[in-house]
């Protein structure tokens, strides 16, 4: 089993739509999670982190946490073409052991 | 600041060939990291370092070596090149926060 999990897409909404991404992870003592946009060619760009049981929002984006359940999202909201691109999740390990593990993407498109 | 510096950008090696991969950054971060990736996929953890002289391996660690002498760089190195090694290496580094990647580097093993 993969330590960090998504659905490799791809995933295609409407301009304007909430495209929501999901990520599920193995290593219980993970503590912080992290979504990176990466353009076809680019390297990867932080978009959020979350380590708390909730959500957190930033603009048009929402990252959500459920420890118990081993899950993370990102919702995109008023998606933009410009937001097609692959969202990698990523958590770092438990203990401060600084082993950061990748999922393998979602590929999202947005339709104008 | 240059932040995370890879080199060089490209490289066709053959198979049998070695070399080394090169990592600088200037963000006095404690934390590096390699990954690979192949085409439509994510990255894959090679080796990482969590300070000088201090380094574990990843998930695809086989075929390939690191050091860490200094905080700023952190080489990798092929031995013995595979066609299977062809892919997007990428370097990064953090402070255990947010990681910042370098430009990558495509090697084709032919």
């Amino acid at each position: 089993q993969k330590e960090v999990e998504q659905n490799s897409g791809p995933l295609s909404v409407p301009e304007g739509a909430i495209a929501s991404l999901n990520c599920t992870y193995s290593d219980r003592g993970s503590q912080s999670f992290f979504w990176y946009r990466q353009y076809s060619g680019k390297s990867p760009e932080l978009i959020m982190f979350i380590y708390s049981n909730g959500d957190k929002e930033d603009g048009r984006f929402t990252a959500q946490l459920n420890k118990a359940s081993q899950y993370v999202s990102l919702l995109i909201r008023d998606s933009q073409p410009s937001d097609s691109a692959t969202y990698l999740c990523a958590g770092l390990g438990s203990s401060n052991t600084g082993k950061l593990i990748f999922g393998q993407g979602t590929t999202l498109q947005v339709k104008p | 600041n240059a932040g995370v510096t890879q080199t060089p950008k490209f490289r066709i090696l053959k198979i049998g060939q070695s070399m080394t991969l090169q990592c600088t950054q200037d963000m006095n971060h404690n934390y590096m990291y390699w990954y690979r990736q192949d085409p439509g996929m994510g990255l894959k953890l090679i080796y990482y370092s969590v300070g000088a002289g201090i380094t574990d391996k990843g998930e695809v660690p086989n075929g390939y070596n690191v050091s860490r002498s200094t905080t700023e760089d952190f080489p990798l190195r092929l031995e013995l090149a595979a066609p299977s090694q062809t892919s997007v290496y990428f370097c990064a580094s953090s402070q255990n926060t947010e990681a910042f990647f370098g430009q990558g580097t495509r090697l084709t093993v032919v």
